[in-house]
């Protein structure tokens, strides 16, 4: 069964780092391109982090300079690197599996979420 | 960065039909992909490609694009889609954009 784990959320002052995780089963993760989305409380949808299977990553214009998506492959797992975190990152973190071809891009599988507060 | 646009909330009778759009320059390029959201739940992919569904998804889902425009469909209702609806497209960039989510009550 395909399955996407977040773990590594918590509470953590202004200033602070965190690295989240993401462990996948049931898949590669090198095999697919591989996303961070996020959603503050009562918002919406936001994407972070993308990273593509030759390695390439896109950054949000919010997170760029700060954020760092990758992934170690011997232990099929996403990470985000996150430094100088702000009271406006707070929100649940998603990963989430891409597809994709030609026009037709999505994603497929997404893990069930682990929470950052940035508070002092 | 691209911007994909959507209105925030709709209301649709038990069993009538709904459609939901998404506008946004991405769209001339990327097939916009749909997603649904459950309060307290991660979102799952309702409807992405052309018009095509994840196994399991009901055919009451079904999606369309035109130009800038994508739209999500649902055909016959029923309670258990009231939920927030989120569209989603990759750039040319490499960057991705979602919109701000369209809120379906189902009356």
């Amino acid at each position: 069964e395909l399955q996407l784990v977040e773990s590594g959320g918590g509470l953590i002052q202004p200033g602070g780092s965190l690295r989240l995780s993401c462990a996948a089963s049931g898949f590669t993760v090198s095999s697919n391109f591989m996303t961070w989305v996020r959603q503050a409380p009562g918002k919406g949808l936001e994407w972070v982090s993308v990273l593509y299977t030759g390695g390439t990553t896109y950054y949000a214009d919010p997170v760029k300079g700060r954020f760092t998506i990758s992934r170690d492959d011997s232990k099929n797992t996403l990470y985000l690197q996150m430094n100088s975190l702000r009271a406006e990152d707070t929100a649940v973190y998603y990963c989430a599996r891409g597809q994709g071809i030609a026009q037709t891009y999505y994603f497929d599988y997404w893990g069930q979420g682990t929470l950052v507060t940035v508070s002092s | 960065s691209s911007e994909l646009t959507q209105d925030p909330a709709v209301s649709v009778a038990l069993g009538q039909t709904v459609s939901i759009t998404c506008q946004g320059d991405s769209l001339r390029s990327y097939y916009a992909s749909w997603y649904q959201q459950k309060p307290g739940q991660a979102p799952i992919l309702v409807i992405y490609g052309k018009n095509k569904r994840p196994s399991g998804i009901p055919d009451r889902f079904s999606g369309s694009n035109s130009g800038n425009t994508a739209s999500l469909t649902i055909t016959g209702t029923q309670a258990e889609d009231e939920a927030d609806y989120y569209c989603n497209s990759r750039d040319s960039s490499g960057n991705w954009v979602f919109g701000g989510g369209t809120k379906v009550t189902v009356l």
